[in-house]
Formats: C-alpha cells, structure tokens, sequence
C-alpha cells in the first residue's frame, strides 16, 4: 500500500531565505508526482508535475526533483516571500490511485 | 479557460441532516474526483469518475455518502445523514483523461463543511 508522508510538518523562515520541503513515498512504482500549493480555507493549486521519466522540474523560482529509487521528492524554493505562506502537498500516482501527503505548512516572516 | 466550480462554498448543518455539493469540471475533461479533506490533513479520494462512469469509490462510506455526474459533466456529492466527523472540506478536481495517467489534476475552491 503505497504511502506519502511530508516532513517537516511545519516550517518558519525569514524572507529572502532558500528553503527545501521533502516528500517521501513508500512504493516505487509511480506514474508521476505533483507538487501542490493550499492556502488556509482555499483548494489546491497545481505547482509543478514531474513525470516518473523526469528527474526535476522547475517553474520560476520552484525547482522540484524526483527521486524514484529512494522513494523521495523535494520541492526547492528559493529567494522566498511572504506570499509563499500557505501550506504545501504532494501527490503521487500509483496504480491509477492518487495519494497526497499531509502536507507542510509554510511560514515566511516578513 | 474556466477552472473547476463549486457550490455552495460553505455549509454548516446539524448532524443527522442532508446535505448536497455541486461541481462543474473544467470543460472537455474526462474525469472528476471527489476528495475528502480533514483538518490538518491531506486529501482523501472518495470517488472518481470517468465520464459517468465510477472508476473508484474504494474509500467512499456507501451507508451515508452517494454521488453521481449525470452526463458526464457535472456532478453532484450528497451526505445523508450527516454525522460530526463529516466536518470538512469538500474537494472537487478535473483532468483529462486518467487513461494518460500522466494527467494533471485540476482543483475547485472546496466546499467547507461544519456539521454541529
């Protein structure tokens, strides 16, 4: 049974900080991965997608990377803003069944 | 391009009763879930649909909750009757086609569900 878990659960950090959230996932075997963003009270909002074929993707100042092997993703976000609070989830497909994580909240201290 | 609508955005009811959410996918997509997600938590998948058809409704309570997408549009979550633990957000999201697995999944701004 293919499971996600998200660490840290939470996350505090001084603006203008580069920051690493992790994704970690218990079956191999996945189609792809996709990295979410939730603001308190909203829906979710697609970041990035990354293929099991790829090994990272990057919009703007969002870099996510997908490790396989070792059953991990990270998303990288760099040069980080106030207005990068919020909390963020992944997701993987496996055998045709979406799984998210529980997601790490984000705080970025002006 | 129009993103996924739902309705209505916040509901509070008394348990025991009914209650009903509307989501209309993004238009051309083939598939249309239904998530579940608790406070604190990720998003829980309670039904899937393809067209109007059921691929997976693994995780959805039978006893209590029911949905259908008539047409193969829009589709409709319905809680009867509703209990405490129901409290939650009501998540509806879109993609093309799963058969392409590689699909994106596309979400609607949830629905908020306090039963008291």
């Amino acid at each position: 049974k293919q499971e996600v878990t998200q660490i840290p659960a939470a996350l505090s950090v001084p603006e203008g900080e580069n920051l690493v959230l992790n994704c970690s996932f218990t079956d191999s075997a996945i189609y792809n991965l996709q990295w979410f963003r939730q603001d308190p009270g909203k829906g979710l909002t697609s970041l990035l997608l990354i293929q099991s074929s790829q090994r990272e993707q990057t919009s703007g100042r969002l870099n996510a990377s997908l490790d396989k092997s070792s059953g991990r993703s990270t998303l990288y976000i760099a040069a980080s803003q106030p207005g990068d609070s919020a909390t963020y989830l992944c997701a993987v497909t496996s055998y045709d069944k979406v799984i998210f994580g529980p997601g790490t909240s984000l705080s970025v201290i002006p | 391009e129009a993103g996924v609508a739902q309705s209505p955005r916040y509901k509070i009811i008394e348990k025991r009763q009914s209650v009903a959410f509307w989501c209309n996918p993004i238009s051309g997509h083939a598939t249309l879930y239904w998530y579940q997600q608790i406070l604190g938590q990720g998003p829980k998948l309670l039904i899937q649909f393809q067209n109007n058809g059921v691929v997976d409704d693994s995780q959805l309570p039978k006893d209590r909750f029911s949905a259908e997408r008539l047409k193969g549009v829009d589709s409709t979550l319905k809680i009867q009757p509703a209990k405490l633990e129901d409290s939650a957000m009501y998540l509806c999201a879109s993609s093309l086609d799963p058969g392409q697995v590689l699909s994106e999944q596309y979400f609607g701004p949830g629905t908020r569900l306090t039963v008291t």
